[in-house]
C-alpha cells in the first residue's frame, strides 16, 4: 500500500463547477500538507500549504485537512478552463530529513469550456 | 527574476551514455531535490542537498550521482547503470531550515534509446 493515495481522474467538469480533489494517507506522523498544480510537460507549482487540520482558503482554492480520517481535500470554486492540470498533494516526510515530501501520483482534471 | 532553472528542456542519448542534468537556483535556498516522475506514479526522491558539499540518497538513487559544490547548482548525472533512464526530471529546492515548500524548476525531458 502505497503512503499516500490519489485518485489519478482523469475528472472532467463544465466551466463554473465545484471540484473536489482528494487524498488519504497512512501515516499519522504527517503534519505539513502541499497541494501542486501541474501543467502539461511543466514543473509542479505550489498552490497551497497547510499545517495539521483545518482548512486554509486562497481565492477560489479551499484547502482542508481532516487528520483524524487521514485525509486532505482540495476545493476549486468556480473553475476554469485554465484550471485544467494534474493536481498533486505532497506531505512531509519523516525521520532522515524532516524535509523530504511524500507525494501522491497525481489528479488529472479538465475543465470545459 | 528569481527562480529555478533546469537545462536542457529535451535531452536524447544513447543507451550507455552518461549524460548530466543541470539545476540552477537563485533564490539563495540551502535545500535541493532531484525528483524523477513517470506517468501514474507520482513524484520519487532521487537525491537531496541540505548544504554545500553534503547530499544524500533519496528513494532511488541507484544509478544516479550528484555534486553540490556551489548553493546555486545541483547537477544530476544519470549513469549508463540506471536500467529505465527515460523520465522526465524535476529539480526542487526549499528556503529554510524551517521551510517544508518546494519550490519547482521547469523539468528535463530524458530519452534514452
Amino acid at each position: 500500500q502505497k503512503e499516500v493515495e490519489q485518485d489519478p481522474g482523469p475528472l472532467s467538469v463544465p466551466e463554473g463547477a465545484i471540484v473536489s480533489l482528494n487524498c488519504t494517507y497512512s501515516n499519522s506522523a504527517f503534519q505539513y500538507f502541499m497541494w501542486y498544480r501541474q501543467y502539461s510537460r511543466k514543473g509542479p507549482e505550489l498552490l497551497m500549504y497547510t499545517y495539521s487540520s483545518g482548512n486554509k482558503e486562497d481565492g477560489r482554492f479551499t484547502a482542508q485537512v481532516d487528520k483524524s480520517s487521514k485525509y486532505i481535500s482540495l476545493f476549486i470554486r468556480d473553475s476554469q478552463p485554465s484550471d485544467s492540470a494534474t493536481y498533486l498533494c505532497a506531505m512531509n516526510g519523516l525521520s532522515g530529513s524532516a524535509r523530504q515530501l511524500t507525494f501522491g501520483s497525481g489528479t488529472q482534471l479538465t475543465v470545459l469550456p | 527574476d528569481g527562480g529555478i532553472t533546469q537545462s536542457p528542456k529535451y535531452l536524447f542519448r544513447k543507451e550507455g551514455q552518461n549524460v548530466t542534468l543541470s539545476c540552477e537556483q537563485n533564490l539563495n535556498h540551502d535545500a535541493m531535490y532531484w525528483y524523477r516522475q513517470d506517468p501514474g506514479q507520482g513524484l520519487r526522491l532521487i537525491y537531496y542537498s541540505q548544504i554545500v558539499n553534503d547530499f544524500q540518497k533519496g528513494d532511488i538513487a541507484e544509478g544516479y550521482s550528484v555534486s553540490r559544490e556551489k548553493k546555486e547548482s545541483f547537477p544530476l548525472t544519470v549513469t549508463s547503470a540506471q536500467k529505465n533512464p527515460t523520465a522526465f526530471y524535476l529539480c526542487a529546492s526549499s528556503g529554510d531550515s524551517d521551510s517544508y515548500e518546494q519550490y519547482f524548476g521547469p523539468g528535463t525531458r530524458l530519452t534514452v534509446t
